[in-house]
């Protein structure tokens, strides 16, 4: 029972350094999303993907990019690491946007950018 | 704009006491709301989610209700057990919004 798997569970970034954070999950979910956690502010939506095929903005996008690669798969990017990109980053998925199911987390990555 | 808040951030009791954690917020017209639970370096685990027609929902010794009107959700945890010790998290999905809103989490230390 995997569930949604995130990898790396944690990378150093220089400033300026990209990468790109993966997650997968097995449950045959069509929606899935991105947060970050940081200290006093809570999880906060980066970028959410409804279907397979869509992606769509959250509350705190700027600095990222997404890519829905398949069902499977919902991958994010940044391009040009700052510090203030410091985070906890969590995937999670749900069987369908805006339904009263619940929404999966994965495990998280940590992610510091010196 | 949503908002949830969930008081006190911290909370300890000794083993074996029911208690009652709690989650307010802003705008009463949500289409559900969630309680999550996190373990330090761990994602959320899903414990309970409230539907906005539902006034309570209830898994083992969790017990979640709902109270719209007020804007207010309280998670009941009988019996308390060590294993319980973890932050918990409220969170509200606005009808017709985006996300889900998050508390900042009351985190729960059981006492053995």
């Amino acid at each position: 029972n995997a569930g949604v798997t995130q990898t790396p569970k944690f990378q150093v970034l220089k400033t300026g350094q990209s990468m790109t954070l993966q997650c997968a999950q097995d449950m045959n979910h069509n929606s899935m999303y991105w947060y970050r956690q940081d200290p006093g502010m809570g999880l906060r939506l980066i970028y959410y993907s409804a279907s397979e095929g869509t992606t769509d903005k959250g509350e705190v996008p700027n600095g990222y990019n997404v890519s829905r690669l398949n069902k499977r798969e919902f991958s994010l990017r940044l391009e040009s690491a700052a510090p203030s990109q410091t985070s906890v980053y969590f995937c999670a998925s749900s069987i369908q946007d805006y339904s009263n199911q619940p929404q999966h987390f994965g495990d998280g990555t940590r992610l510091s950018i010196l | 704009k949503q908002e949830v808040t969930q008081i006190p951030a911290a909370l300890s009791v000794p083993e074996g006491e029911n208690l009652v954690l709690n989650c307010s917020f802003t705008d009463s017209a949500i289409y559900n709301l969630q309680w999550f639970r996190q373990d330090p370096g761990k994602g959320l685990t899903s414990l309970l989610l409230i539907q906005s027609s539902q006034r309570e929902q209830t898994s083992g010794r969790l017990n979640a209700s709902l109270d719209k009107s007020s804007g207010r959700s309280t998670l009941y945890i009988a019996a308390s057990q060590p294993g319980d010790s973890a932050t918990y998290l409220c969170a509200v999905r606005t009808q017709g919004a985006q996300k889900l809103v998050f508390g900042q989490g009351t985190r729960l230390t059981i006492n053995p």
